[in-house]
């Protein structure tokens, strides 16, 4: 079956502007995660939803970011006045429940570069 | 201050032999321990998970090792490939919350023919 999605595949935006990122996760996973990846560093967590609610919103770094899953599937990340230091690989990853033991699948990210 | 600790160098070994690959932490009590392969433009890709009363877990040419005294997991491949060059990433799952990974950095795999 069909993997995780994300769009676009790369985004380059000014600093200043807003910037909308899609998931589209596997079908039935009730959990979706949002990570954030620097170059040379591992995936650093921002957000996970369960079905429609955020669960655990903690790594998010400011206000600027926010996230919705309104029907609990598709969800978009949304970064208003983005920075140059918002440049990073975003990505997104699906899981059928949140046990710690649970597969998470991960899509192949949005490359996000802030001029 | 916790921390996940993965060699930051490359790892160059020969087509056949065994890879090894380190994680360190600090300051942590983890649950479980996952390993996952990222290709260059890609998402990681969960390998294998072992949990904090195991020692060890083995699939076809990996095998993971857990050692929670010394706050290490060992990650090996056996008979390895050029296909199996990547980047090699250990996870971190605390219990007790949202059973969210903390990811090192990973460590560069190259494997010569």
């Amino acid at each position: 079956g069909a993997g995780v999605s994300q769009t676009p595949s790369n985004k380059v935006t000014e600093k200043g502007k807003y910037v909308e990122l899609r998931c589209d996760p596997i079908s039935g996973h009730t959990a979706l995660y949002w990570y954030r990846q620097s170059l040379g560093q591992g995936p650093e967590f921002l957000i996970y939803f369960q079905g429609t609610g955020a669960a655990d919103d903690s790594g998010l770094p400011n206000d600027r970011f926010f996230a919705v899953r309104p029907e609990g599937s598709v969800s978009t990340l949304k970064i208003q006045r983005t920075e140059r230091g918002d440049s990073a690989v975003y990505l997104c990853a699906s899981s059928f429940g949140n046990s710690g033991m649970d597969t998470q699948y991960f899509g192949p990210g949005t490359r996000l570069t802030v001029l | 201050s916790q921390k996940i600790e993965q060699n930051s160098e490359a790892l160059n070994i020969q087509e056949g032999k065994t890879a090894t690959l380190t994680c360190n932490y600090t300051n942590y009590s983890p649950a479980y321990l996952q390993w996952y392969r990222q290709d260059p433009g890609r998402g990681p890709v969960f390998l294998l998970l072992i949990r904090e009363n195991e020692k060890e877990k083995r699939k076809e040419r990996l095998k993971v090792t857990f050692d929670t005294t010394l706050k290490q997991s060992l990650f090996h491949i056996t008979a390895s490939q050029p296909a199996d060059s990547a980047t090699y990433l250990c996870a971190l799952v605390t219990s007790g919350g949202s059973y969210i990974p903390t990811f090192g950095r990973g460590t560069s795999l190259i494997v010569h023919p």
